[in-house]
């Protein structure tokens, strides 16, 4: 099993979107919807934005979305705000009750 | 209001074990969902350890060099990671997490405890 991969950093300016993509292999991300993204604040815990590929839980700005295509899944953010500055991580089962993260992209709000 | 927190000791020698313990309040690990560990190498993505069920059933990251084992101990309402002859590749925050399932997100993390091993 290899690590998901994303992009090291996205960037963009307040009021914008901006998409971070996260590819996988036709045995995780292709094969299963359990692709979640996790927004993380420095020296702070991951926070559950999206599970289930483009589901929100409670609590959660409708300004984050998810989406999957293929072997790819992606964490689309609109109406950039200042806060929106983190880490975000994709995960995704990967089959045989096991997770897969990647290597989480660096989010900077210009 | 579910809470997690983590504890155990921040430095461990190479080749020793590593424990940490997992207290959970506001639900009971007996009840239902799953709880995980999950860690952090400095500077670098997350990666998945391995969950427990509440009856026990565990699963574990193949891709995991160091022997892992998880436990449970419902009377304390708590989990624990123990990672046996680690190196300093296992230096990392160690983060405890509830799971919806095997294998699905988590919804509720600790707020994680850095353990470096070095000698």
């Amino acid at each position: 099993q290899s690590a998901l991969t994303q992009p090291p950093s996205a960037s963009g300016s307040p009021g914008q979107s901006v998409t971070i993509f996260c590819t996988g292999t036709s045995r995780d991300v292709g094969l299963y919807n359990y692709v979640s993204w996790y927004q993380q604040h420095p020296g702070k815990a991951p926070k559950l934005m999206i599970y289930e590929v483009n589901k929100r839980p409670s609590g959660v700005p409708d300004r984050f979305s998810g989406s999957k295509s293929g072997n790819m899944a992606s964490l689309t953010v609109s109406g950039l705000q200042a806060d929106d500055e983190a880490d975000y991580h994709c995960s995704s089962y990967a089959g045989t009750n096991t997770v897969l993260f990647g290597g989480g992209t660096k989010l900077t709000v210009l | 209001q579910v809470q997690l927190q983590e504890s155990g000791p921040g430095l461990v020698k190479p080749s020793e074990t590593l424990s940490l313990t997992c207290a959970v309040s506001g639900y009971s690990i007996s009840s239902g969902y799953y709880w995980g560990w999950i860690r952090q190498p400095p500077g670098k993505g997350l990666e998945w350890i391995g969950t427990i069920s509440r009856s026990g059933t565990t699963t574990y990251n193949p891709s995991l060099k160091t022997p892992v084992t998880i436990s449970m101990d419902t009377s304390k309402n708590h989990f624990s990671l123990k990672l046996s002859s680690v190196t300093a590749a296992d230096t990392a925050v160690y983060y405890c997490a509830r799971a919806i399932n095997l294998g699905s997100y988590t919804d509720y993390w600790g707020q994680g405890t850095l353990v470096t091993v070095s000698s």
